[in-house]
């Protein structure tokens, strides 16, 4: 069993673009993140909701809007693509503990804008 | 801010030898810390972690010593193997909603 799933795997696209990529944890964890890993393997938290709402909104393009239908799940939508969000996107999700909580993640998704 | 400053690699060693990550943190209060691994094509997942000071985490022959004097938290294994090339991230944590990742250090043992 996945812990927790995303879909797809690569993702190839035109800039200006639209796409989503979608996340589902099966751990029972209240809450979620989003990753953005850039080429030298530098790791940066979009977001991150617990419970279904949004707790961390860094410093991101509105272009990029977190959708969570339930706990199991966080999507990411993307507008308007630019070369610059080529990159992996890691999904991960948590127990909400106030220390020590371990992130799980899944395993990327590999975007290349063209 | 809260950061994690670690070493930059890449580091490239032999099979069997002595392997030493290091990581140091800069925070506020009282962080939990963490080493994660991130094997080829794959997502990261925890390899260690301590969440006072020291506290020592271990896994797989990994150690590292949370060290509150020297604000550290050196990842060590005595004898590395070819199935431990990965890229190894240290991260510190004081809420369960905010990681710190550093950036992240590539390891190649070689046979």
């Amino acid at each position: 069993d996945t812990a927790v799933s995303q879909t797809p795997k690569y993702l190839v696209t035109q800039m200006g673009n639209d796409k989503s990529i979608k996340c589902e944890q099966n751990l029972g964890h209240d809450t979620m993140y989003w990753y953005k890993q850039d080429s030298k393997k530098f790791l940066k938290i979009m977001f991150s909701y617990n419970n279904k709402e949004l707790i961390i909104n860094e410093t991101v393009p509105n272009r990029f809007s977190p959708k969570s239908p339930d706990k199991a799940h966080l999507n990411l939508h993307i507008n308007s693509l630019e070369l610059g969000d080529s990159a992996v996107y890691f999904c991960a999700s948590s127990l909400p503990t106030l220390t020590a909580a371990t992130q799980y993640f899944g395993p990327g998704t590999r975007l290349l804008v063209l | 801010g809260d950061s994690v400053t670690q070493m930059e690699g890449p580091v490239t060693l032999s099979e069997e030898a002595f392997l030493t990550i290091n990581c140091t943190y800069t925070a506020t209060g009282y962080p939990s810390l963490f080493w994660y691994v991130q094997y080829p094509g794959e997502g990261l997942q925890l390899l260690l972690k301590a969440t006072k000071a020291d506290d020592k985490g271990s896994n797989k022959g990994f150690e590292a010593t949370y060290r509150k004097e020297t604000t550290s938290f050196h990842l060590e294994k005595g004898s590395v193997q070819v199935s431990d090339s990965a890229v190894y991230f240290c991260a510190l944590s004081k809420d369960n909603n905010d990681m710190r990742f550093g950036a992240g250090t590539r390891l190649t043992v070689k046979p």
